[in-house]
């Protein structure tokens, strides 16, 4: 189907722990963007990727790695998860930098 | 900073009624868009408006971008449940070529 899909749809990862959030687009969008979620602070931007192998920081990039070998996919990994990192994450992509996004449904993390 | 101020954060209200949320700023922007967002499910664009003074309807859904492209409204007249979502706008900012959320209104609909 087309569409835009994240998995896994829930995640318990401990302290310390690696942890990759898997999003494939089928539209060969070429922008595509991660974002968390937080009560209080809305959507912040953490990496966005403009084509394959060209990505970028957000406003909350650190904590975190992207890569884009191809352009349908774009997994976020957490290198050494914090509590902190507890959160709903969203990746979206569009054929423009500034929208209209098409978003997945979202990770839900928690770190414990 | 750049801001992108949603109001009221939240709104109950019963079926039947109508409802204006805002969207406002000081920066100008190039295009502002509205989303709806279901909880457990990411946010789908709802319209995007483009032009200073524009006005897009989508159905019971009326959306305003001010004349000076720094507000925006939603208007949804006789509101039903299925309206129920966090309503978010978003502008392209005109000066650096960014996308600025806003934090949301959270709307309930009630039967």
């Amino acid at each position: 189907d087309a569409g835009i899909t994240q998995s896994p749809r829930y995640k318990i990862t401990e302290t310390g722990r690696q942890v990759t959030l898997m999003c494939h687009q089928t539209w060969s969008h070429s922008y595509m963007f991660w974002y968390r979620q937080d009560l209080g602070h809305g959507l912040r931007l953490i990496y966005y990727s403009a084509a394959a192998d060209i990505t970028d920081k957000g406003e909350v990039p650190d904590g975190y790695v992207v890569s884009r070998s191809k352009t349908e996919n774009f997994p976020l990994t957490l290198e050494s998860a914090t509590r902190s990192q507890t959160s709903v994450y969203f990746c979206a992509s569009s054929e423009s930098w500034v929208g209209g996004y098409t978003f997945g449904s979202g990770t839900r993390l928690t770190v414990v | 900073t750049q801001l992108l101020e949603q109001s009221p954060q939240f709104l109950s209200i019963q079926e039947g009624e109508n409802l204006t949320v805002y969207c406002n700023s000081s920066s100008v922007f190039s295009s502002l868009q509205w989303y709806r967002q279901e909880p457990g499910e990411g946010p789908v664009l709802l319209v995007t408006v483009v032009t200073g003074g524009e006005v897009k309807k989508l159905k019971r859904l009326t959306f305003q971008f001010g004349d000076a492209r720094k507000d925006s409204s939603l208007h949804i007249t006789a509101a039903q449940p299925g309206d129920t979502g966090l309503y978010l706008c978003a502008g392209e900012v005109d000066s650096n070529y960014q996308l600025i959320w806003g934090a949301g209104t959270k709307l309930i609909i009630k039967p």
